[in-house]
Protein backbone atom coordinates (compact mmCIF):
# COMPACT_ATOMS: atom_id res chain seq x y z
CA UNK A 1 0.00 0.00 0.00
CA UNK A 2 1.73 2.83 -1.18
CA UNK A 3 -1.10 5.30 -0.63
CA UNK A 4 -2.61 7.65 -3.14
CA UNK A 5 -0.91 8.50 -5.49
CA UNK A 6 -1.54 12.21 -7.96
CA UNK A 7 0.39 13.06 -11.16
CA UNK A 8 1.87 15.28 -11.94
CA UNK A 9 2.69 16.83 -8.69
CA UNK A 10 3.22 20.60 -10.56
CA UNK A 11 1.57 21.85 -13.82
CA UNK A 12 1.68 25.59 -15.22
CA UNK A 13 -0.45 26.02 -18.44
CA UNK A 14 -1.30 28.92 -20.58
CA UNK A 15 -5.17 30.00 -20.37
CA UNK A 16 -6.95 28.42 -23.38
CA UNK A 17 -4.82 25.00 -22.88
CA UNK A 18 -6.02 21.96 -21.82
CA UNK A 19 -4.77 19.45 -18.73
CA UNK A 20 -5.26 16.26 -17.57
CA UNK A 21 -4.97 15.08 -13.91
CA UNK A 22 -4.44 11.57 -12.64
CA UNK A 23 -4.85 9.79 -9.39
CA UNK A 24 -4.47 6.44 -8.25
CA UNK A 25 -6.58 5.25 -5.11
CA UNK A 26 -5.24 3.01 -2.60
CA UNK A 27 -6.16 -0.25 -4.62
CA UNK A 28 -8.73 -1.48 -2.39
CA UNK A 29 -10.59 1.84 -1.72
CA UNK A 30 -13.95 1.74 -4.16
CA UNK A 31 -14.67 5.23 -3.05
CA UNK A 32 -12.44 8.10 -5.01
CA UNK A 33 -12.95 11.99 -4.55
CA UNK A 34 -11.85 14.96 -6.17
CA UNK A 35 -11.66 18.55 -4.25
CA UNK A 36 -10.20 21.73 -4.94
CA UNK A 37 -7.90 24.19 -2.31
CA UNK A 38 -7.44 27.52 -3.02
CA UNK A 39 -5.47 29.29 -1.35
CA UNK A 40 -6.49 30.47 2.54
CA UNK A 41 -9.38 28.36 2.04
CA UNK A 42 -9.97 24.34 2.81
CA UNK A 43 -10.48 22.07 0.62
CA UNK A 44 -13.91 22.15 -2.20
CA UNK A 45 -15.48 19.11 -2.93
CA UNK A 46 -16.18 18.69 -6.84
CA UNK A 47 -17.03 14.66 -7.60
CA UNK A 48 -16.51 11.64 -6.26
CA UNK A 49 -16.88 7.95 -7.74
CA UNK A 50 -17.82 4.65 -6.38
CA UNK A 51 -16.51 2.35 -8.33
CA UNK A 52 -16.59 3.50 -12.46
CA UNK A 53 -19.48 5.08 -11.48
CA UNK A 54 -19.71 8.63 -10.69
CA UNK A 55 -22.12 9.47 -8.29
CA UNK A 56 -22.41 13.28 -7.62
CA UNK A 57 -20.94 16.19 -9.23
CA UNK A 58 -20.47 19.88 -7.05
CA UNK A 59 -21.65 23.24 -9.07
CA UNK A 60 -18.64 24.21 -8.85
CA UNK A 61 -17.88 21.46 -11.76
CA UNK A 62 -18.25 23.33 -14.68
CA UNK A 63 -18.84 22.29 -18.13
CA UNK A 64 -15.42 22.30 -18.99
CA UNK A 65 -14.60 20.38 -16.29
CA UNK A 66 -14.68 16.49 -16.35
CA UNK A 67 -13.49 13.43 -14.47
CA UNK A 68 -13.42 9.67 -15.63
CA UNK A 69 -12.53 6.57 -13.38
CA UNK A 70 -12.38 3.68 -16.14
CA UNK A 71 -12.31 0.35 -14.73
CA UNK A 72 -13.24 1.42 -11.21
CA UNK A 73 -9.25 2.07 -10.56
CA UNK A 74 -6.98 5.58 -11.42
CA UNK A 75 -9.16 8.48 -12.18
CA UNK A 76 -8.28 11.33 -14.25
CA UNK A 77 -9.49 14.93 -14.14
CA UNK A 78 -9.51 17.00 -17.44
CA UNK A 79 -9.92 21.08 -16.96
CA UNK A 80 -10.22 22.11 -20.88
CA UNK A 81 -10.04 25.76 -22.09
CA UNK A 82 -8.37 26.36 -18.72
CA UNK A 83 -9.19 30.19 -16.94
CA UNK A 84 -7.13 31.79 -14.26
CA UNK A 85 -9.70 31.03 -11.95
CA UNK A 86 -8.58 27.50 -11.94
CA UNK A 87 -5.52 27.86 -10.24
CA UNK A 88 -5.62 25.62 -7.20
CA UNK A 89 -4.45 22.64 -5.65
CA UNK A 90 -6.42 19.59 -6.83
CA UNK A 91 -6.98 16.85 -4.22
CA UNK A 92 -7.81 13.82 -4.59
CA UNK A 93 -8.68 11.23 -1.23
CA UNK A 94 -9.62 7.23 -1.17
CA UNK A 95 -11.77 5.51 0.70
CA UNK A 96 -13.43 1.64 1.49
CA UNK A 97 -17.23 2.59 1.33
CA UNK A 98 -18.03 5.85 3.59
CA UNK A 99 -15.87 4.63 6.82
CA UNK A 100 -14.53 7.57 7.56
CA UNK A 101 -11.17 6.27 9.29
CA UNK A 102 -10.03 4.97 5.83
CA UNK A 103 -10.25 8.38 3.78
CA UNK A 104 -6.75 9.44 2.43
CA UNK A 105 -5.89 12.19 0.75
CA UNK A 106 -3.02 12.15 -2.04
CA UNK A 107 -0.11 14.89 -2.15
CA UNK A 108 -2.18 17.14 -4.31
CA UNK A 109 -1.79 18.39 -8.14
CA UNK A 110 -0.90 22.34 -8.25
CA UNK A 111 -2.31 24.32 -10.97
CA UNK A 112 -1.21 27.82 -12.36
CA UNK A 113 -2.83 29.31 -14.99
CA UNK A 114 -0.81 31.74 -16.70
CA UNK B 1 -25.39 21.90 3.29
CA UNK B 2 -23.10 21.85 6.59
CA UNK B 3 -21.40 25.06 7.59
CA UNK B 4 -18.54 24.49 9.33
CA UNK B 5 -16.52 27.01 11.29
CA UNK B 6 -13.08 26.85 12.80
CA UNK B 7 -11.28 28.90 15.68
CA UNK B 8 -8.93 30.57 15.71
CA UNK B 9 -8.08 31.29 12.37
CA UNK B 10 -4.31 31.60 13.42
CA UNK B 11 -2.31 30.65 16.56
CA UNK B 12 1.51 31.45 17.70
CA UNK B 13 3.01 28.97 20.32
CA UNK B 14 6.15 28.57 21.59
CA UNK B 15 7.40 25.04 21.63
CA UNK B 16 6.20 23.49 24.50
CA UNK B 17 2.99 24.95 25.07
CA UNK B 18 -0.19 23.37 24.76
CA UNK B 19 -3.63 24.43 22.65
CA UNK B 20 -7.10 23.69 21.76
CA UNK B 21 -8.26 24.18 18.43
CA UNK B 22 -12.25 24.34 18.28
CA UNK B 23 -14.71 23.19 15.22
CA UNK B 24 -18.31 24.04 15.16
CA UNK B 25 -20.69 22.32 13.01
CA UNK B 26 -24.18 23.50 11.92
CA UNK B 27 -25.66 20.25 11.43
CA UNK B 28 -25.71 16.71 12.54
CA UNK B 29 -23.02 14.91 11.06
CA UNK B 30 -21.66 11.02 10.65
CA UNK B 31 -18.47 11.95 9.57
CA UNK B 32 -15.88 14.26 11.51
CA UNK B 33 -12.22 14.27 11.02
CA UNK B 34 -9.81 16.17 11.71
CA UNK B 35 -6.75 16.79 9.31
CA UNK B 36 -2.97 18.23 9.83
CA UNK B 37 -1.68 19.99 6.31
CA UNK B 38 1.87 20.02 6.18
CA UNK B 39 3.81 23.20 4.19
CA UNK B 40 4.08 20.32 1.01
CA UNK B 41 0.43 20.65 0.98
CA UNK B 42 -0.21 16.89 2.37
CA UNK B 43 -3.39 16.35 4.04
CA UNK B 44 -2.79 13.79 6.92
CA UNK B 45 -6.14 12.34 8.74
CA UNK B 46 -5.22 13.08 12.62
CA UNK B 47 -8.87 11.69 13.72
CA UNK B 48 -12.18 10.11 12.84
CA UNK B 49 -14.40 11.21 15.59
CA UNK B 50 -17.72 11.77 14.99
CA UNK B 51 -18.62 11.21 18.94
CA UNK B 52 -16.44 10.23 21.95
CA UNK B 53 -12.94 11.25 22.68
CA UNK B 54 -9.74 9.44 21.36
CA UNK B 55 -6.28 10.41 21.88
CA UNK B 56 -3.04 9.55 19.81
CA UNK B 57 0.61 10.59 21.47
CA UNK B 58 0.62 14.08 22.31
CA UNK B 59 -3.00 14.77 20.03
CA UNK B 60 -6.29 14.35 21.67
CA UNK B 61 -10.22 15.01 20.36
CA UNK B 62 -13.34 15.32 21.33
CA UNK B 63 -16.73 15.43 19.74
CA UNK B 64 -20.05 16.29 21.52
CA UNK B 65 -22.23 15.77 18.13
CA UNK B 66 -25.24 17.05 20.43
CA UNK B 67 -23.91 20.24 20.74
CA UNK B 68 -22.45 20.40 17.10
CA UNK B 69 -18.66 21.39 18.29
CA UNK B 70 -15.38 19.35 18.14
CA UNK B 71 -11.96 20.26 19.66
CA UNK B 72 -8.33 18.92 18.95
CA UNK B 73 -5.86 19.39 21.97
CA UNK B 74 -2.17 19.48 21.39
CA UNK B 75 -0.32 19.26 24.11
CA UNK B 76 3.91 19.98 24.66
CA UNK B 77 3.57 21.59 21.12
CA UNK B 78 6.71 20.82 19.07
CA UNK B 79 8.01 22.80 15.98
CA UNK B 80 6.97 20.12 13.25
CA UNK B 81 3.18 20.61 14.47
CA UNK B 82 3.03 23.44 12.45
CA UNK B 83 0.81 23.77 9.53
CA UNK B 84 -2.92 23.92 9.37
CA UNK B 85 -5.48 22.02 10.82
CA UNK B 86 -8.66 21.29 9.28
CA UNK B 87 -11.87 20.22 10.31
CA UNK B 88 -14.24 18.29 8.30
CA UNK B 89 -17.91 17.10 8.53
CA UNK B 90 -20.12 15.31 6.61
CA UNK B 91 -23.68 14.26 7.26
CA UNK B 92 -25.09 12.38 4.03
CA UNK B 93 -24.44 9.01 2.80
CA UNK B 94 -21.89 9.40 0.39
CA UNK B 95 -19.10 11.02 2.94
CA UNK B 96 -17.93 13.85 1.11
CA UNK B 97 -16.53 16.10 3.11
CA UNK B 98 -17.33 19.83 3.72
CA UNK B 99 -14.40 21.67 5.47
CA UNK B 100 -13.83 25.05 7.70
CA UNK B 101 -11.07 27.49 6.87
CA UNK B 102 -8.55 25.95 8.85
CA UNK B 103 -6.26 27.07 11.73
CA UNK B 104 -2.97 28.08 10.83
CA UNK B 105 -0.65 26.99 13.83
CA UNK B 106 2.37 28.53 13.96
CA UNK B 107 5.04 26.80 16.86
CA UNK B 108 8.37 29.20 17.49
CA UNK B 109 11.35 27.19 18.74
Amino acid sequence: DTGVSQDPRHKITKRGQNVTFRCDPISEHNRLYWYRQTLGQGPEFLTYFQNEAQLEKSRLLSDRFSAERPKGSFSTLEIQRTEQGDSAMYLCASSIGGTGPGYTFGSGTRLTVV
Amino acid sequence: GIQVEQSPPDLILQEGANSTLRCNFSDSVNNLQWFHQNPWGQLINLFYIPSGTKQNGRLSATTVATERYSLLYISSSQTTDSGVYFCAVSGGSNYKLTFGKGTLLTVNP
